[in-house]
């Protein structure tokens, strides 16, 4: 168990819906990362939250938001879905602290089919 | 930003065979290069890291090697084991500008032993 919460592990939509995945970092992690993994495909970064601000920003499609909470859970939306949203969706966390870059914890993932 | 490229996708070896899996980053400002296991249909995990004050590090039957002049860093896996069959992640982090507290990932190796 690596502590970071995803919610929910699958999830079947349709085309032109919208969803809602929502993350829980381990506890004391500031730093909240999505990362989109689809077959046979590496993990795409998608964006970084850090304390509650946009840290970086990857290959995050405009149908595609997201945001950290004061309690620094984590959500990302995904709009006007389409097939090829269809992938394993990774939350994860990490203590950045200054100039140290900690071990990203990753969680189960959250499985969108979209039909 | 960074860019970090992996070699090979596909890696097929022998029980008992070493497996060499290798990676170069562009970006002179990543100091930070972590090795992630992802079994089928689980979370990546950390199996080791190395930074860059160091050549190299050893922790049982895997080893990593950093060559920070050519850019590159590789994993080591020796004595290879069924259980070892996974995707394998490499990736690359530093301590400021858009490397900072973010970890860009190679596309993965898929390693199989055989038995």
């Amino acid at each position: 168990d690596s502590g970071v919460t995803q919610t929910p592990k699958h999830l079947i939509t349709a085309t032109g819906q919208r969803v809602t995945l929502r993350c829980s970092p381990r506890s004391g992690d500031l730093s909240v990362y999505w990362y989109q993994q689809s077959l046979d495909q590496g993990l795409q970064f998608l964006i970084q939250y850090y304390n509650g601000e946009e840290r970086a920003k990857g290959n995050i499609l405009e149908r595609f938001s997201a945001q950290q909470f004061p309690d620094l859970h984590s959500e990302l939306n995904l709009s006007s879905l389409e097939l090829g949203d269809s992938a394993l969706y990774f939350c994860a966390s990490s203590v950045v602290a200054g100039t140290y870059t900690g071990e990203l914890f990753f969680g189960e993932g959250s499985r969108l089919t979209v039909l | 930003g960074e860019n970090v490229e992996q070699h090979p996708s596909t890696l097929s070896v022998q029980e008992g065979d070493s497996a060499v899996i290798k990676c170069t980053y562009s970006d002179s400002a990543s100091n930070y290069f972590p090795w992630y296991k992802q079994e089928l249909g689980k979370r990546p995990q950390l199996i080791i890291d190395i930074r860059s004050n160091v050549g190299e590090k050893k922790d049982q039957r895997i080893a990593v090697t950093l060559n920070k002049t050519a850019k590159h860093f590789s994993l080591h896996i020796t004595e290879t084991q069924p259980e070892d069959s996974a995707v394998y992640f490499c990736a690359a982090s530093g301590d400021r500008g858009s490397t900072l507290g973010r970890l860009y990932f190679g596309r993965g190796t898929q390693l199989t032993v055989w038995p």
